[in-house]
């Protein structure tokens, strides 16, 4: 699996859009790219997941760049609840492919 | 949405004895489960892939004969901490995936606290 790199920690204000980059140079033309997060002391939470197009579902949007080798996940209106350590994740599709987790960002929301 | 069930949520057992901890997907079938340990302040660490009806397959440093996993049915995957020591106090987490949908998500379980005195 292509390995990510995102910043440590990012601060955002609450009701403001939170942007957290990834970057994935060395991604595959079949690997996914995942987002998930993890409030403390519960198990991750699946937030989005792309290939090539951009995505949007309720909880966030995921902007991929046309080369591939980077990508933006987006909470348009951050609570104080979705402070959280998000983890970008390439992967191949498919059941049995594992997910191989980094140290992710740990975003907090500010009041 | 896709339901992963783990239990218990947290255990305390002495050392030398066996913890049991249970993976179940709730309304999708799952081929495979992924076993992962968390230690205080650092990422998900794979620990073992559960295939069912057949043998686990374990990532380097994982002591099989000591991380005993069945996988007997499409929806129960188990994990025993055999003969448990204190260093073996983490948060253990499973996680499975649709079987059934293509490019389905892994979805996660909310997670086991163990705590070996």
């Amino acid at each position: 699996d292509a390995k990510t790199t995102q910043p440590t920690s990012m601060d955002c204000a609450e009701g403001r859009a939170a942007n957290l980059p990834c970057n994935h140079s060395t991604i595959s033309g079949n690997e996914y790219v995942y987002w998930y997060r993890q409030i403390h002391s519960q198990g991750p939470q699946y937030i989005i997941h792309g290939l090539k197009n951009n995505e949007t579902n309720e909880m966030a949007s995921l902007i991929i760049t046309e080369d591939r080798k980077s990508s933006t996940l987006i909470l348009p209106h951050a609570t104080l609840r979705d402070t959280a350590v998000y983890y970008c994740i390439v992967r191949l599709g498919g059941s049995n492919y594992k997910l191989t987790f980094g140290k992710g960002t740990l975003l907090t929301v500010n009041p | 949405g896709a339901v992963v069930s783990q239990h218990p949520s947290w255990v305390i057992c002495k050392s030398g004895t066996s913890v049991k901890i249970e993976c179940r997907s709730l309304d999708f079938q799952a081929t495979t489960m992924f076993w992962y340990r968390q230690f205080p302040k650092q990422s998900l660490m794979l620990m073992a892939t559960s295939n069912e009806g057949s043998k686990a397959t374990y990532e380097q440093g994982v002591e099989k004969d000591k991380f005993l996993i069945n996988h007997a049915s499409l929806t129960l995957s188990t994990l025993t901490v055999t003969s448990a020591h204190p260093e073996d106090s983490s948060f253990y987490i499973c996680s499975a995936t649709n079987a059934q949908r293509n490019n389905s998500p892994l979805h996660f379980g909310n997670g086991t606290r163990l705590t070996v005195t």
